[in-house]
């Protein structure tokens, strides 16, 4: 299994410009969690899917940030305008349902909002 | 609500000593609490995790336990090495699915 994939690895873009960022689940994964890495603010949950539906989005931060998860292997986090205080790791995470509540994490999206 | 205190926010230990990580969370009704090693640039990956009706699990040099009256849980390292340089995160699961995130530990193994 490659895990969970995400991309890019990397973006560096100017304030006012969007930002989208990609994410693989592990196949077969019922649940996938968008998180947010910041020296400040730490780990924090943005959203959260179950079969491909938005289940809980109380960690986004405002109305720029939306996230959509069209089928069971893709998701998307995006920004739009993005502000350089966005600049962060935005971690993708997967666990299969009823399994013992592991999860696991990609690689993570390392942004910088000029 | 749903909350996690981590302590401490860092931590240097002599290689060979021992590492203890605390954490209280505020949620009575959580029954998993997983934690999650990241090395620096890389991802959080899971070490080890208890449930609720286990009071120590223990995996070679690393051991958690579990005081659910008093909420809080602890992380021990034995014979720390150099590769336990990290930050060491524990979670528990909160209502719903998701899992909250304590602030983290640095942990710094001086050999």
């Amino acid at each position: 299994d490659a895990g969970v994939i995400q991309s890019p690895r990397h973006e560096v873009t100017e304030m006012g410009q969007e930002v989208t960022l990609r994410c693989k689940p592990i196949s077969g994964h019922d649940y996938l969690f968008w998180y947010r890495q910041t020296m400040m603010r730490g780990l924090e949950l943005l959203i959260y899917f179950n079969n491909n539906v938005p289940i809980d989005d109380s960690g986004m931060p405002e109305d720029r940030f939306s996230a959509k998860m069209p089928n069971a292997s893709f998701s998307t986090l995006k920004i739009q305008p993005s502000e350089p205080r966005d600049s962060a790791v935005y971690f993708c995470a997967s666990r299969r349902q009823g399994e013992a509540n592991v999860l696991t994490f990609g690689a993570g999206s390392r942004l910088t909002v000029l | 609500g749903e909350n996690v205190e981590q302590h401490p926010s860092t931590l240097s230990v002599q290689e060979g000593d021992s590492a203890v990580i605390k954490c209280t969370y505020s949620d009575s009704a959580s029954n998993y609490f997983p934690w999650y090693k990241q090395e620096l640039g890389k991802r959080p990956q899971l070490i080890i995790d208890i449930r609720s009706n286990v009071g120590e699990k223990k995996d070679q040099r690393i051991a958690v336990t579990l005081n659910k009256t008093a909420k809080h849980f602890s992380l021990h390292i034995t014979e720390t090495q150099p590769e336990d340089s990290a930050v060491y995160f524990c979670a528990f699961k909160a209502a719903g699915n998701k899992l909250t995130f304590g602030g983290g530990t640095r942990v710094l193994v001086k050999p």
